[in-house]
């Protein structure tokens, strides 16, 4: 079976300071997508990175970046000098190998506040 | 290109009712999901729907529904609603399409049902 799990709950920190929200993720499948999702108090679900199981590349976008290993199935994600707009629930996603949308699987989700 | 659509926002409905939820992909995606968020459950999938047909479901009774037009529009339908179907639900387009790249779920907003 499938499975992502956030350890983290929730997380506090003050602007500026590094975080690192953690992911890890259990399934069965050779070929699989894993994915991090922001959601701020508005609802909406916004799309941050996908990553596919040949690419363990780690990935930076500007105050993001990204840890895939496979040895120890994480895909962590790390926010540099954070800041208030940073405040909001992040979720990590799998799905499966064909990624034909469909099902994404999602940890609980870590509620990240940046306090200024 | 605009984003993912639902309507309406936000509805209250009483124990028994039935509700009909409604979600405009971006244009040119063919594939709609639809995913239910409650605090004690988290973010769990309904179902998914591609080029009309449902392809892919997940572990939800038979009271929820749903179903895909020609334009790619969706529908989900919740009959003898119950105190415990008060969620955020969500909807989100992608390709649909195998293998592809950039085949990636963007989420709507979401429609908040209240059942009282």
């Amino acid at each position: 079976a499938q499975k992502v799990t956030q350890a983290q709950t929730e997380i506090s920190v003050v602007e500026k300071e590094d975080v690192t929200l953690d992911c890890v993720y259990e399934t069965r499948d050779t070929t699989y997508y894993l994915f991090w999702y922001k959601q701020p108090p508005s609802g909406e679900l916004v799309f941050l990175i996908r990553r596919n199981s040949f690419d363990e590349q780690n990935e930076i976008s500007g105050r993001y970046s990204w840890n895939f290993q496979k040895s120890t199935s994480s895909f962590n994600f790390t926010i540099t000098a954070s800041q208030v707009v940073d405040s909001a629930v992040y979720f990590c996603a799998l799905s499966k190998g064909n990624n034909q949308g469909g099902k994404l699987i999602f940890g609980q989700g870590t509620e990240l506040s940046v306090k200024p | 290109k605009a984003g993912v659509t639902q309507t309406p926002r936000y509805l209250i409905k009483t124990r028994g009712q039935q509700v009909t939820l409604s979600c405009s992909p971006i244009s040119g995606h063919r594939s709609v999901s639809w995913y239910q968020q409650t605090p004690g459950q988290g973010l769990q999938f309904l179902f998914e729907y591609f080029s009309e047909t449902q392809r892919n479901k997940g572990n939800f009774p038979g009271r929820f529904s749903g179903r895909q037009f020609s334009n790619s529009r969706s529908e989900m339908n919740v009959s003898t609603l119950e105190l415990g179907d008060s969620a955020l639900y969500l909807c989100a387009s992608s390709t649909g399409l195998a293998g592809a790249s950039t085949d990636t779920q963007y989420f709507g907003p979401g429609t908040r049902l209240t059942v009282l």
